[in-house]
């Protein structure tokens, strides 16, 4: 099956500075990227979806200058969240779509826990 | 507006016995996807099936079937002969297919196998 690997797995940062998180597509041409939120022992939620050389599009309540999205190439996409608070902490988790593939392949997920 | 509907919460059994997690779903797309997914302790998402709304017939995959009935929005996923590494929180999802392929995931049910 097709690959979607993110990095870092995990990262522990100090409350005020940015973390970016890459999501790559290893086998296939990822033309939309999802991006979701999961908080402890909660479901995942969609933050953003973006597509190929175009702006984000984010759902609605998630701030866009504070989670930023780029989608520079059909391979990659990144999640930036700027001046990260502890509420930010949780487990981020990326999927990829390719034009001519049926469904989501998701990432393995990266913690990010902000002191 | 799409909504899945995961009734239990948390389910526990004993190795062997046989587990049926109850998924539901509103949509009023007339083509849409349904997924369950298994998230183990890890996070990591493992993909287990995807169902066409046009499919209803029930599917098979060794000890793992799933029951679609459309008439009651339902998409039922049955182990048999449990085991301990059934153990994890299973994600039902809907895919709209006119909503720009997002995926509305249930709030997830904890399955606990124990010997």
């Amino acid at each position: 099956g097709a690959v979607v690997s993110q990095h870092p797995s995990w990262v522990i940062c100090k409350s005020g500075t940015s973390v970016k998180i890459e999501c790559r597509s290893l086998d296939f041409q990822a033309t939309t990227m999802f991006w979701y939120r999961q908080f402890p022992k909660q479901s995942l939620m969609l933050m953003a979806t973006s597509n190929e050389g175009s702006k984000a599009t984010y759902e609605q309540g998630v701030e866009k200058d504070k989670f930023l999205i780029n989608h520079a190439s059909l391979t990659l996409s990144t999640l930036t969240v700027t001046s990260a608070h502890p509420e930010d902490s949780s487990f981020y988790i990326c999927s990829a779509r390719g034009q001519h593939r049926e469904t989501q392949y998701f990432g393995p997920g990266t913690r990010l826990l902000v002191l | 507006a799409q909504k899945v509907t995961q009734a239990q919460t948390e389910i526990s059994v004993v190795e062997k016995e046989d587990v049926t997690l109850d998924c539901v779903y509103e949509t009023r797309d007339t083509t849409y996807y349904l997924f369950w997914y298994k998230q183990p302790p890890s996070g990591e998402l493992v993909f287990l099936i995807r169902r066409n709304s046009f499919d209803e017939q029930n599917e098979i995959s060794g000890r793992y079937s799933w029951n679609f009935q459309k008439s009651t929005s339902s998409f039922n996923f049955t182990i048999t002969a449990s085991q301990v590494v059934d153990s994890a929180v299973y994600f039902c999802a809907l895919e709209h297919t006119g909503g720009g392929n997002k995926l509305t995931f249930g709030t997830g049910t904890q399955l606990k196998v124990e010997l």
